[in-house]
Formats: C-alpha cells, structure tokens, sequence
C-alpha cells in the first residue's frame, strides 16, 4: 500500500527553525514529484514547496523562498523539509503529497496524514 | 502565476441533489486541473486529475468537465459521505496554485 507518514512538528519560535519529514512506503520517492503544502488554521490550502523526480530540481513558493528547503534522502526514501526563519505565518498543518508522475505534471494522488507546525513565543 | 477562483465559497445542499462546483483559471490550463476533498480535520483526497479523469476507488458519481479556463466539478446525486470542502488545483506550471475552496454543507 502506497503511504506517506509525516512527522517532525511542532512548537517553534518565531525566527527558528525546524525539519519536516516525510516517510515513504509503497513506491520510491525519486520516481515521483513530491510537494509539500500547507494549511493555515481555518484556511485553504497552500503549496510550499516540490521537487521533481529523477532529476532533484526543486520549486518553492515566493511566500517560503530563501527560507524553506525541500530535499530527499533516497536511501531512507523520505522527502524533507527544512524550516528556517520560521514566522507566525508560517504556523499550518503541513502535508507531504505524491505526484502522479515525475515531473509534477499529473497532479497529487496520495497525501500523508500531515503535521502541525506551530509558530509563536 | 496563475490564480484559480472557485464559486461558490460555498453552498448548502439536500442529499439526492445534483451539486455543480465551478473553477476558473487566469490563463489558459488546457487540461492540467486536479480536483481533491477535504474533510474536517483529514487530509485532501484526489477526486479528479486531468480535468475529467477520475481518481480509482472514487464513485462515479464524481465527474469533471471543462479545458482552457473554465472548470465544473458535479457530484450528481450528492450523499451524505460528500459534505467537505472542495478545491481545484493547476499543475500547468510552478508554482502550483489551489482555488480557495468550497464548502457543501447539508440543507
């Protein structure tokens, strides 16, 4: 069965920092564009960052860039995401979501379960 | 960028009702539209991909339309399972953007 298990949240300072990750099972993670979205308590959802398949190349919203790193370790099959200069408006649910293909072009089919990132002092 | 706006934010419906659901891209998407559903306090699920292809195991009763801008999700005979929020989302090209989403809640 295909899954994705995230883990790593939590309460964080403003200005801190923090890494999300997200556990594959089912299927390997370098075969398939990957994302990370979020959502904002009482909000829609929102895309934060994705990296593409055999290639690495990674894509980041203009709200995160500079601060937000997406990566994945191939032999743990796991996707990361590495939270720096964390704000308030940061503060989410984050989700991990398995594209349909390799290049991000077929859109998500499997998303994990997700994992709240809370931003405040 | 390209933005996405969904209408209506949301709706109220009884079940057996044909619900339509309406996405509308700034630019031209040709067919690289995803619907998901949400419920409360779960993670999205894929509906739709492709505009009009449906997800496996989702009930035919889901069915998406539309290509360019204009984007309809219809549920045809809503159940009681189907109350959520709905969102649209372009994958043309990064970023990747959602519409704001819409709420189905029961009559």
């Amino acid at each position: 069965e295909v899954q994705l298990l995230e883990s790593g949240g939590g309460l964080v300072q403003p200005g801190g920092s923090l890494r999300l990750s997200c556990a594959a099972s089912g299927f390997t993670v370098s075969n398939y564009a990957m994302n990370w979205v979020r959502q904002a308590p009482g909000k829609g959802l929102e895309w934060v960052s994705g990296m593409s398949g055999s290639g690495g190349r990674t894509y980041d919203a203009d709200s995160v860039k500079g601060r937000f790193i997406i990566s994945r370790d191939n032999s743990k099959n796991t996707l990361y995401l590495q939270m720096n200069s964390l704000r308030a408006e940061d503060t989410a649910v984050y989700y991990c979501a398995k594209d349909r293909s390799a290049t991000g072009s077929s859109g998500m089919d499997v998303w994990g379960q997700g994992t709240t990132v809370t931003v405040s002092s | 960028d390209i933005q996405m706006t969904q209408s209506p934010s949301s709706l109220s419906a009884s079940v057996g009702d044909r619900v339509t659901i309406t996405c509308r891209a700034s630019q031209g998407i040709s067919s690289w539209l995803a619907w998901y559903q949400q419920k409360p306090e779960k993670a999205p699920k894929s509906l739709i991909y492709a505009a009009s292809s449906l997800q496996s195991g989702v009930p035919s009763r889901f069915s998406g339309s539309g290509s360019g801008t204009d984007f309809t999700l219809t549920i045809s005979s809503l159940q009681p399972e189907d109350f959520a929020t709905y969102y649209c989302q372009q994958y043309k090209s990064y970023p990747l953007t959602f519409g704001g989403g819409t709420k189905v809640e029961i009559k």
